[in-house]
């Protein structure tokens, strides 16, 4: 199957720093990536989505300016969590869908943000 | 657009016991597609199946097998033999363009 990674896998930062997260599509180009978050013991959810080459598709309640996506090529995609506070600290999943076939998407391993 | 309802929020089961996780769907498309990821206390989504409407088959995949059925709008899935290893959190989930994942089922299998 489709291989997607992300890196990095966890990273601790310190308050008001920014952290990058990348997410590349190894095998496949993905026409769609999109950008989870996971809280402890919750589901993923949602932030945004991005296509190659535009500007991302924020779900509410999400800061675009907190979170910012750039997917500048078919096989990466970025999530930047700038200026970053404890309450930003949780599990942070990709997943990408090639033009071939919307009904389905491949996740990434998941990045584990920790901010102090 | 697919909703997807995963009644069991938790469940535990002794190792060896069979278990089943209950999905019920409501969708008003004709054509749709249903998956089931395992979520294991890693955090990586594991992909286990995916389905498609015209599809009625059970499917049996070693000690896992999932039963669809349009009458009754459900896609249950069964884990025959629990083991210690099958403890994790699944998700059944609409195609990604509906975008919403449901808080999932919790298995603990004890030993």
């Amino acid at each position: 199957g489709a291989v997607v990674s992300q890196h990095p896998s966890w990273v601790i930062c310190k308050s008001g720093t920014s952290v990058k997260i990348e997410c590349r599509s190894l095998d496949f180009q993905a026409t769609t990536m999109f950008w989870y978050r996971q809280f402890p013991k919750q589901s993923l959810m949602l932030m945004a989505t991005s296509n190659e080459g535009s500007k991302a598709t924020y779900e509410q309640g999400v800061e675009k300016d907190k979170f910012l996506i750039n997917h500048a090529s078919l096989t990466l995609s970025t999530l930047t969590v700038t200026s970053a506070h404890p309450e930003d600290s949780s599990f942070y999943i990709c997943s990408a869908r090639s033009g071939r076939d919307s009904n389905e998407q491949f996740f990434g391993p998941g990045t584990r943000l920790t901010v102090l | 657009a697919q909703k997807v309802t995963q009644a069991q929020t938790e469940i535990s089961v002794v190792e060896k016991e069979d278990v089943t996780l209950d999905c019920v769907y409501e969708t008003r498309d004709t054509t749709y597609y249903l998956f089931w990821y395992k979520q294991p206390p890693s955090g990586e989504l594991v992909f286990l199946i995916r389905r498609n409407s015209f599809d009625e088959q059970n499917e049996i995949s070693g000690r896992y097998s999932w039963n669809f059925q349009k009458s009754t709008s459900s896609f249950n899935f069964t884990i025959t033999a629990s083991q210690v290893v099958d403890s994790a959190v699944y998700f059944c989930a609409p195609p990604p363009r509906d975008f919403v994942f449901g808080p999932g089922t919790r298995l603990s299998v004890l030993p």
